[in-house]
């Protein structure tokens, strides 16, 4: 099976912008999650999907969010982009939701905020 | 609520050296625990978990990891390091039956291998 894949691998953007990030997971799995990593932060939870719904948010601003698609595929939106918002996106799927099923990772993509 | 500790953001090892990465948990309940590497501009790759049962727990490329439920704790261990090991680890942990709790991830591990 293909992994997770997650384009675009880079973006550069400018404050203020928005941007939109997609993931499509292993065939079958029906559950989305996205992470964002940073030098300072680590790993930090933003939101998980399954089935098209959101079954949990992470403690970030409401300028991200995200959705799935009846396919599984998931995209995760940023707007009015600030500086801090630089960082490494991960997208990770499996087949069950919750967080004790098995989470297979893509290679992410690079924001990058001017 | 649940954290995790990895002790050491470095660890420099000579190459055919034991590899241990600490890990520290605490969860009020029965945790699930994980061990991910990340390479160079790649994502996490699961390396092993422990969920329930027999607390050492084999994972790929000669990894393995014990529970140690009386320690909070689940290093991650190799007896020989090679040069291709050399990436960031991981210690997550969550718990069944937690609501919606996500999982939670250490702030990593760099392990460099020395020739």
């Amino acid at each position: 099976k293909a992994g997770v894949t997650q384009t675009p691998r880079y973006l550069i953007k400018t404050r203020g912008q928005q941007v939109t990030l997609s993931c499509s997971p292993i065939s079958g799995h029906r559950s989305v999650s996205w992470y964002q990593q940073t030098p300072g932060q680590g790993l930090q939870f933003l939101f998980e999907y399954f089935s098209e719904t959101q079954r949990n948010k992470g403690n970030f601003p409401g300028r991200f969010s995200g959705r799935q698609f009846s396919n599984s595929r998931s995209e995760m939106n940023v707007s009015t982009l600030e500086l801090g918002d630089s960082a490494l996106y991960l997208c990770a799927s499996s087949e069950l939701a919750g967080r004790t099923d098995t989470q297979y990772f893509g290679p992410g993509t690079r924001l990058t905020v001017l | 609520a649940q954290s995790v500790t990895q002790l050491g953001s470095h660890v420099s090892v000579s190459e055919g050296a034991l590899v241990l990465l600490r890990c520290n948990y605490s969860s009020s309940v029965p945790p699930y625990l994980f061990w991910y590497v990340q390479y160079p501009n790649q994502g996490l790759q699961l390396l092993l978990k422990y969920t329930t049962g027999a607390t050492l727990v084999k994972g790929i490329n000669g990894f393995e990891a014990e529970f140690k439920k009386s320690e909070t704790s689940f290093h991650l261990t190799k007896p020989s390091a090679h040069m291709s090991d050399a990436a960031e680890y991981f210690c997550a942990v969550t718990t069944p039956n937690s609501g919606n709790t996500p999982l939670v991830f250490g702030k990593g591990t760099r392990l460099s291998v020395i020739a």
